[in-house]
């Protein structure tokens, strides 16, 4: 049971360049999210989805998009890197009927963009 | 909207009690969460709340006051292991049931 999946670990990317974070979980939660985290702001929410084909924005969707096509994955577009978006990234899920479970992290993925 | 504040930094010595608090406001209200992150790493679930009044596991605890907007997690017979962020979070009741975080409480751990 591998839980949450975030792939790469680590990234750096020059300003304009577009990338996909991956993020996949075999836990079968319906509930994804997108949390960014920078110091001193704790984790802001991106974008999140109740289950496949449904995905909203969260506080700070800008100059990010998401799909979910299946239960399972949950890709993260950046669609024109700019500094700004120098930060960690961390997926997270939790079954949508069990309030009492909170939710299951990935191991983040660290993103600078020069 | 939402707003959750706690304390930036907290220490506290070995073996003792801490209690770090959390205050929020939000427009709906589906459930309070306690969380840990240890530098470098993704943040782990510690408690759940979303009725008033203490839950307990092990050396944790969390209490809730829906009516006060406050809520505090308690830590008991402090190891250094427990040196740490500790991040207070709100789930919604509308809106997809978006859960917000606080800024976070970072924790030290002194002998």
């Amino acid at each position: 049971n591998a839980g949450v999946t975030q792939t790469p670990k680590f990234q750096v990317l020059k300003t304009g360049q577009s990338m996909t974070l991956q993020c996949a979980q075999d836990m079968n939660h319906e509930y994804m999210s997108w949390y960014r985290q920078d110091p001193g702001m704790g984790l802001r929410l991106i974008h999140y989805s109740v289950g496949a084909g449904i995905t909203d924005q969260g506080e700070v969707p800008n100059g990010y998009n998401v799909s979910r096509s299946t239960t399972e994955d949950f890709p993260l577009r950046l669609l024109s890197a700019a500094p700004s978006q120098t930060s960690v990234y961390f997926c997270a899920s939790h079954p949508w009927e069990d309030n009492n479970y909170g939710y299951t992290f990935g191991s983040g993925t660290r993103l600078t963009v020069v | 909207g939402q707003n959750i504040d706690q304390p930036t930094e907290m220490t506290a010595t070995e073996g003792a009690i801490v209690q770090i608090n959390c205050t929020y406001q939000t427009s709906g209200f589906n459930g309070l969460f306690w969380y840990q992150q240890h530098a470098g790493e993704a943040p782990t679930f510690l408690s759940y709340n979303v009725l008033d009044g203490l839950e307990e596991k092990g050396r944790f605890s969390s209490f809730l006051s829906r009516s006060k907007g406050y809520s505090y997690l308690l830590l008991k017979e402090l190891q250094m292991k427990d040196s740490a962020s500790y991040l207070c979070a709100v789930r919604g009741n509308t809106g997809g049931f978006k859960t917000i975080f606080g800024a976070g409480t970072r924790l030290f751990v002194k002998a």
